[in-house]
């Protein structure tokens, strides 16, 4: 059965602290992903990553950085963490494009951060 | 680029009453649509995906929905919800491999979410 994994189900942080959310998967995939979640926004992709070491920027990528130094691991930063980065946070994983997998992509059960 | 704009932010409905959940997406290029499940604190779940042949798509859970091109809709439906049904559902699409030239990685936009809400 196909898991993503994610460190935390609820953190709660100060504001100007550094933030690290950890992400696993242990399907080979080869595309990470994190999004956050916010009521009436749906979910907005912050950074991918296609390949060990490889990132892209996503729609909403300020304040945040990544680290994938693994291929099964993927790493969400918040640098100096504010209050309006209060979210859900969800990673997903999805094998290489192209490989038949039809861009589906598997989802961690999510990081409720609040930032205080 | 693409978008997606679900029509209703929240849908009640009583048990055993059919329900549609409606979606219609923008895009240049063809795609892949998906609808997305996400239950009470828990990530998000596959319920069907539209990649191309017909248009009629079923899913998990007794979901199906219709791809229509020319009204650039996917809306999901279901004959008759239980309560175990109430959840959020989210539409999702990407660029279809023959347009993207290996750079889109698969990237999903999704729509803003409609809970859907099963009453006894």
């Amino acid at each position: 059965d196909v898991k993503v994994t994610q460190s935390s189900r609820y953190l709660v942080k100060r504001t100007g602290e550094k933030v690290f959310l950890e992400c696993v998967q242990d399907m080979d995939h080869e595309n990470m992903f994190w999004y956050r979640q916010d009521p009436g926004l749906g979910l907005r992709l912050i950074y991918f990553s296609y390949d060990v070491k490889m990132k892209e920027k996503g729609d909403i990528p300020e304040g945040y950085s990544v680290s994938r130094e693994k291929k099964e691991r993927f790493s969400l930063i918040l640098e100096s963490a504010s209050t309006n980065q209060t979210s859900m946070y969800l990673c997903a994983s999805s094998p290489y494009f192209g490989t038949g997998s039809h861009n589906e992509q598997f989802f961690g059960p999510g990081t409720r951060l609040t930032v205080l | 680029a693409q978008s997606v704009t679900q029509l209703d932010s929240q849908v009640p409905v009583f048990e055993e009453a059919p329900v549609e959940l409606r979606c219609n997406y923008s895009s240049s290029v063809s795609v892949y649509l998906f609808w997305y499940v996400q239950y009470p604190n828990q990530g998000l779940q596959l319920l069907l995906k539209y990649l191309s042949g017909s248009t009629l798509v079923k899913g998990i859970n007794g979901f199906e929905a219709e791809f229509n091109k020319s009204q650039t809709s996917f809306h999901l439906r279901k004959p008759s919800v239980h309560i175990s049904d109430t959840a959020e559902y989210f539409c999702a699409v990407s660029e279809a491999p023959l347009n993207a030239g290996g750079t889109s990685y698969g990237k999903l936009t999704f729509g803003q979410g409609t809970i859907l809400t099963v009453h006894p």
